[in-house]
């Protein structure tokens, strides 16, 4: 299948700091990104739809100006959380939309646990 | 505003035995339904996809049941093995498109060798 890749796998950052996260479509282009958040024991949580060469779209409680999302490139869209604070301590991942002759499918990239101290 | 709901929360079983765990949706107007494995820690596994034309999917010990006008969804294991204990989390579509899939906050599954 499809492969997502998601850099870094972990992070540990100092609060007030500012921090990227990757996601790549290895094999294929990927015009839709999505992109998830995880506390602990709960499920994943969509924060925004990401468009190549569009602004996201951002889901209700999510702040924009705090999760800056860029999807530049058919490959490449990443997540910055911006003055990180220990509350934004969690599990993020990305999804990638593949279309191709079997149908449409969405890959996980493998998450990446912030922690912010 | 589609919502998935996992029953049970937490599910521990001794060694070789066969399991379902349940998922349901209160929307069934859906695209399809997958359901994944997550283990501590880590990304998701996709395991089965079931489109919304099907009634199920299997794969190894793994078999998937949808019943969309109910809005139900079943996950059957055969046999289970302790490499089996991870969460499980089931996750429906509406659409394709620009359409994000909406998870349900899963099953942990502990198999008990």
């Amino acid at each position: 299948g499809a492969v997502v890749s998601q850099h870094p796998s972990w992070v540990i950052c100092k609060s007030g700091t500012s921090v990227k996260i990757e996601c790549r479509s290895l094999d294929f282009q990927a015009t839709t990104m999505f992109w998830y958040r995880q506390f602990p024991k709960q499920s994943l949580m969509l924060m925004a739809t990401s468009n190549e060469g569009s602004k996201a779209t951002y889901e209700q409680g999510v702040e924009k100006d705090k999760f800056l999302i860029n999807h530049a490139s058919l490959t490449l869209s990443t997540l910055t959380v911006t003055s990180a604070h220990p509350e934004d301590s969690s599990f993020y991942i990305c999804s990638a939309r593949d279309f191709n002759g079997d149908g449409e499918k969405l890959f996980f990239g493998s998450g990446t646990q912030l922690s912010v101290l | 505003k589609q919502e998935v709901t996992q029953i049970p929360a937490a599910l521990s079983v001794p060694e070789g035995e066969n399991l379902v765990l349940n998922c349901s949706f209160t929307d069934s107007a859906i695209y399809n339904l997958q359901w994944f494995r997550q283990d501590p820690g880590k990304g998701l596994t996709s395991l089965l996809l079931i489109q919304s034309s099907q009634r199920e999917q299997t794969s190894g010990r793994l078999n998937a049941s949808l019943d969309k006008s109910s809005g139900r969804s079943t996950l059957y294991i055969a046999a289970s093995q302790p490499g089996d204990s991870a969460t499980y989390l089931c996750a429906v579509r509406r659409n394709s498109g620009n359409t994000p899939l909406v998870f349900g906050k899963g099953t942990r599954l502990s198999v008990i060798a």
